[in-house]
């Protein structure tokens, strides 16, 4: 079975401070991973990472993937209270795209 | 441009009552897909299509069906609501790679 794990749970930091967040899986097929944000509604695309792509850098947000430890990072530097919602980190696995999601990091940042 | 259209938004239904939460994209994706996410869970695969008449279950199918007659069209089809069945739920579409998702329907089950 396919398995998506993100760490930490939930995280509280301070306006202005830098985080990382992980995720690591396990599944067949790998084709890509993609981190989401995820508000009050549906996730919104960050980043797809795939063989070809293992760095992405947007703004104050960047993403690693390390295919050798079959895990992922997503960086935010200097936050911002809208920073603030649920970070999701996916699988792309098979020919048909599918995602396996993991749980999720609750990120809230205060002032 | 619409993207992906979720209707309805939100839903109240009694335990035993059928329904069929609508999903309609303009993008002209072969790739659909209905995820349910439960409160602190990520998202769960229900069913999937990769093409008009082609579908195909998820990881949590059971009393679900979903039907794929044209590109744009993909509903899920809930038979005999149980409260397990509540839920949020995301449909998106791919061309390939990367997901555009509707708003979401909230389901409450009762």
């Amino acid at each position: 079975e396919d398995k998506v794990v993100q760490s930490p749970l939930s995280l509280v930091v301070h306006e202005g401070d830098t985080v990382t967040l992980n995720c690591s899986y396990e599944v067949t097929n790998f084709r890509s991973l993609l981190w989401y944000k995820q508000e009050k509604k549906a996730p919104t695309f960050l980043f797809m990472l795939t063989s070809s792509g293992i760095e992405k850098k947007s703004g104050r947000l960047s993403s690693i993937l390390d295919k050798k430890e079959l895990s992922s990072i997503l960086n935010i530097t200097a936050t911002q209270t809208g920073d603030s919602a649920i970070y999701l980190c996916a699988v792309g696995v098979g020919t048909a795209s599918k995602l396996t999601f993991g749980t999720g990091t609750r990120l809230q940042v205060t002032l | 441009n619409a993207g992906v259209t979720q209707t309805p938004k939100f839903r109240i239904l009694k335990i035993g009552q059928s329904m069929t939460l609508q999903c309609t994209q303009d993008m002209n994706h072969n790739y659909m897909y209905w995820y349910r996410q439960d409160p602190g869970m990520g998202l769960k695969l229900i069913y999937y299509s990769v093409g008009a008449g082609i579908t195909d279950k998820g990881e949590v199918p059971n009393g679900y069906n979903v039907s794929r007659s044209t590109t744009e069209d993909f509903p899920l089809r809930l038979e005999l609501a149980a409260p397990s069945q509540t839920s949020v739920y995301f449909c998106a579409s791919s061309p390939r790679e990367g997901y555009t998702f509707g708003s979401g329907t909230r389901l409450t089950v009762v």
